[in-house]
């Protein structure tokens, strides 16, 4: 079993449209969790972070953590052409050495 | 968000020849540095973590005398890749993590594209 698993997509929505990126994580410990967004060619960008159950939201961004399901998702509202990207899931594991990163989700939102 | 570059961005050499990476976290101290490599197409791949003023950890399979970590302090730390060859060639991404109230949160450098001819 992966540390962290994502579906690796590609995840397509028309525009306007809810986009919903999961991802799951072995490490029963683990704290933190993130979400970065990946364009082709470019670095990862964080747009997220979510350290308790529960959602947090920022603007159309929500990111919703069940600690108990060990699982961690990342909503997109009003999906836009420009949210095609690369989704990386990342958690910080027990005792915070290392950062474990998802293989990401493409996703493609159509206009 | 924290603010972490790289320089150079891109960068073209001779195979047999060394090339140096800075990466600086610009408004923040970073607790540990760390440096990946990405394929075209594929997904990050650590290759070592850096904590201010001690030797890196690479990762499994990493050459620690091909890839030189230097973390000379809390907002600087290089990458030298030393006697390139072509298979060297791929996207180079330095990250810094800060402590934060209760946790950490990561930024990444834009990245540094290396090409050996």
């Amino acid at each position: 079993q992966k540390e962290v698993e994502q579906n690796s997509g590609p995840l397509s929505v028309p525009e306007g449209a809810i986009a919903s990126l999961n991802c799951t994580y072995s490490d029963r410990g683990s704290q933190s969790f993130f979400w970065y967004r990946q364009y082709s060619g470019k670095s990862p960008e964080l747009i997220m972070f979510i350290y308790s159950n529960g959602d947090k939201e920022d603007g159309r961004f929500t990111a919703q953590l069940n600690k108990a399901s060990q699982y961690v998702s990342l909503l997109i509202r009003d999906s836009q052409p420009s949210d095609s990207a690369t989704y990386l899931c990342a958690v910080i594991n027990t005792g915070g050495f290392k950062t474990i990163f998802g293989a990401g989700t493409r996703l493609f939102v159509k206009a | 968000g924290a603010v972490v570059s790289q320089h150079p961005s891109w960068v073209i050499c001779k195979s047999g020849t060394s090339v140096k990476i800075e990466c600086r976290s610009l408004d923040f101290q970073a607790t540990t540095m760390f440096w990946y490599r990405q394929f075209p197409k594929q997904s990050l791949m650590l290759m070592a973590t850096s904590n201010e003023g001690s030797k890196a950890t690479y990762e499994q399979g990493v050459e620690k005398d091909k890839f030189l970590i230097n973390h000379a302090s809390l907002t600087l730390s290089t990458l030298t890749v030393t006697s390139a060859h072509p298979e060297d060639s791929s996207f180079y991404i330095c990250s810094a993590r800060v402590r934060t109230s209760g946790s950490y949160e990561q930024y990444f450098g834009p990245g540094t594209r290396l090409t050996v001819t």
